[in-house]
């Protein structure tokens, strides 16, 4: 069946690294993918998608590209603050599974001023 | 606009008791989910619907857990009896519609813990 796999955490940067997560995915068919952001405290938020080969998801200084070819979809900021603590969540949606979000298991993340 | 609404925040219960979770979802939205997050892992889908029909309920433990969506808005998912491995946080989620891809909006979750 369809899954997601992240890298564990936790990942412990500085302020203003560079962040990379890394996603890989098993899929039967040709997925969405996302990436779902957990602050504490709060529910999950959808933080970007993309829906095809070579898309590019991008918000709040966060990218992540779909890679067919590697079945990755791994996410990068250039620059984290320390208000990008959280924990991140890979996740995929297809039509043989029904559209369900299935999501990795979280890498969670500390940014230390 | 209001989010995804869970109640309560925090459930604290004997084994063997009762319990029951209540999600009112974003006003419009059509599909329901019921999603469960053990402690450091992903969420899993519990059972969804598509108004008051739950079109996927395969992962839902139908020996102890049931889940209703009268009127195709507010959702009640019970566990009875609970055990000290039901403790976990209970997410619901809803979205405009079905198909792909679709953006769902989570609640903050009910954490439970069974004691």
């Amino acid at each position: 069946g369809d899954s997601v796999t992240q890298m564990e955490g936790p990942v412990t940067l500085s302020e203003e690294a560079f962040l990379t997560i890394n996603c890989t995915y098993t899929a039967t068919g040709y997925p969405s993918l996302f990436w779902y952001v957990q602050y504490p405290g709060e529910g999950l938020q959808l933080l970007l998608k993309a829906t095809k080969a070579d898309d590019k998801g991008s918000n709040k200084g966060f990218e992540a590209t779909y890679r067919k070819e590697t079945t990755s979809f791994h996410l990068e900021k250039g620059s984290v603050q320390v208000s990008d603590s959280a924990v991140y969540f890979c996740a995929l949606s297809e039509r043989d599974s029904s559209y369900k979000l299935i999501f990795g298991s979280g890498t969670r993340l500390l940014v230390r001023p | 606009e209001a989010g995804v609404v869970q109640s309560p925040r925090y459930k604290i219960i004997e084994k063997k008791q009762p319990v029951a979770f209540w999600c009112n979802p974003i006003s419009g939205h059509n599909t329901l989910y019921w999603y469960l997050q053990n402690l450091g892992q992903g969420p899993e889908l519990l059972i969804r619907y598509e108004n008051e029909e739950a079109v996927d309920d395969s992962q839902l433990p139908k020996d102890r857990f049931s889940a209703e969506r009268l009127k195709g808005v507010d959702s009640t998912l019970k566990i009875q009896p609970a055990e000290l491995g039901d403790s976990a946080v209970y997410l619901c989620a809803s979205s405009q519609s079905t198909g792909h891809p679709t953006e769902a909006f989570f609640g903050q979750g009910t954490r439970l813990t069974v004691v």
